[in-house]
Parts: structure tokens; sequence; C-alpha cells
């Protein structure tokens, strides 16, 4: 298995729907991170996990909540989405979030917001 | 705070000539860096990174970057390129504060190796 698994890969969806990517870490790892990547612009950092406990949100939209229920797996659970949230979000890991050790990148869940 | 640039955003190149990409960062703090290739529909892939020691770092697939701090720039080069080196490029900076690590990474430069 690839050390970070993200699905669904694609996701398309409807502004009223409730869908939720999620992604599993399979390296051990304590921490794990959600970034989005749109067209023409840097990655954008939004979410960070530390041993199963948030610590860091940048200013994301209440309607992307986060979930870690244990430090192998994340999720982002999406409702109420606007066309502009349209991108690829990715899923990374890394050994620990104080660290100065590189991340690991998931595959990614390319998502269309109709 | 930290900052990434990458000055070309496209660089065309034929196969089996030298490519050079630019990285420039800013920032107050000592800093780690790093170079990931993003294939299409696919994530980012760690090339190389720089954390301490020699400054000239050996990468996977040919790569090489050299860190230079006075002029703050991490340049990632290949002697001779092929055709699935196409792809995008990101340079990246974290620095470790009380929080934890920050990465910060470029807007990324398209690379195109054409036959």
């Amino acid at each position: 298995e690839t050390g970070v698994t993200q699905t669904p890969r694609h996701l398309v969806m409807g502004m009223t729907n409730k869908k939720s990517l999620k992604c599993e870490q399979h390296l051990g790892h304590n921490a794990m991170y959600w970034y989005k990547q749109s067209a023409k612009k840097p990655l954008e950092l939004m979410f960070v996990y530390s041993l199963e406990e948030r610590v860091e949100n940048n200013s994301v939209p209440s309607r992307f909540s986060p979930e870690c229920p244990n430090s192998s797996h994340l999720f982002l659970h999406l409702h109420t989405l606007q066309p502009e949230d349209s991108a690829l979000y990715l899923c990374a890991s890394s050994q620990d979030a104080q660290d100065t050790g590189e991340l690991f990148f998931g595959e990614g869940s390319r998502l269309t917001v109709l | 705070a930290q900052s990434v640039t990458q000055l070309d955003s496209q660089v065309p190149v034929f196969e089996e000539a030298p490519v050079e990409l630019r990285c420039n960062y800013s920032s107050s703090v000592s800093v780690y860096l790093f170079w990931y290739v993003q294939y299409p529909n696919q994530g980012l892939q760690l090339l190389l990174k720089y954390l301490s020691g020699s400054t000239l770092v050996k990468g996977i697939n040919g790569f090489e970057a050299e860190f230079n701090k006075s002029q703050t720039s991490f340049h990632l080069r290949k002697p001779s390129v092929h055709i699935s080196d196409t792809a995008e490029y990101f340079c990246a900076v974290s620095e470790v504060d009380n929080y934890g690590q920050n990465f910060v990474f470029g807007p990324g430069t398209r690379l195109s190796v054409l036959p």
C-alpha cells in the first residue's frame, strides 16, 4: 500500500450536498495535514493535526470541517460548498508537527462543486 | 514571515538539455528547504531536501540543488532532462517555531520537456 491514501480520487457535488474526503496514512506518523491546491495559486494549508489534536486552522470557512479520529486517519467533511471551492485537496503526513521532516502527500481528491 | 518565489512559471526545454529551476526564499530564521515534483493527476513527491550540512544536495531522478545562504536561493538543476521529467516543480521552505513546523510552498514551475 502507498504511504498516504486518499479517497475518493474524484468527487462531484452540488452546493447543497454533504460529502467527506478520507485520508489514511500507513507510515506511523504523528501529524496530518489538509492542503488545498487551486489552479494558478500556491498550496494553501488548511488544517494541521498533531496526535489527533488540531494545532492549526488557517481561517478556513466553517463549511469545511476536519476530523481526526486517530493518528492514521483524517477526514474533511464538506457541506454547503461554493463553486470556488473546486480544487485538488491534498492530504499529507509527517513524523511530527514539531520536527524538521518532510511532508508525505497522498494523490489528492479532485473536487468539483456544481 | 516566510515566502518563496519561483520566478519562472513555465520552463520549456529540449530533451537531453540541462535545466535550472530557480527558487528564492525569505525568512528571518534558519530554514529547511525542499523541492517537490507533481506529475499530472498525482500528489507531490519529494525530490530532495536541505536540512543542514553540505550545501549541494542530490535527490532522486538525477536532480540536485544548491543552497546559497547569502543569495537566499535553492535552485534545482539537472544536467540532462528526459521526457518523463515533464511535471510541476514546487520549492518549499519550512521553519520550526514554538508552535511547530510551518511549510510555505512556492507557486510552482511547470517544466515541459520537448522531443
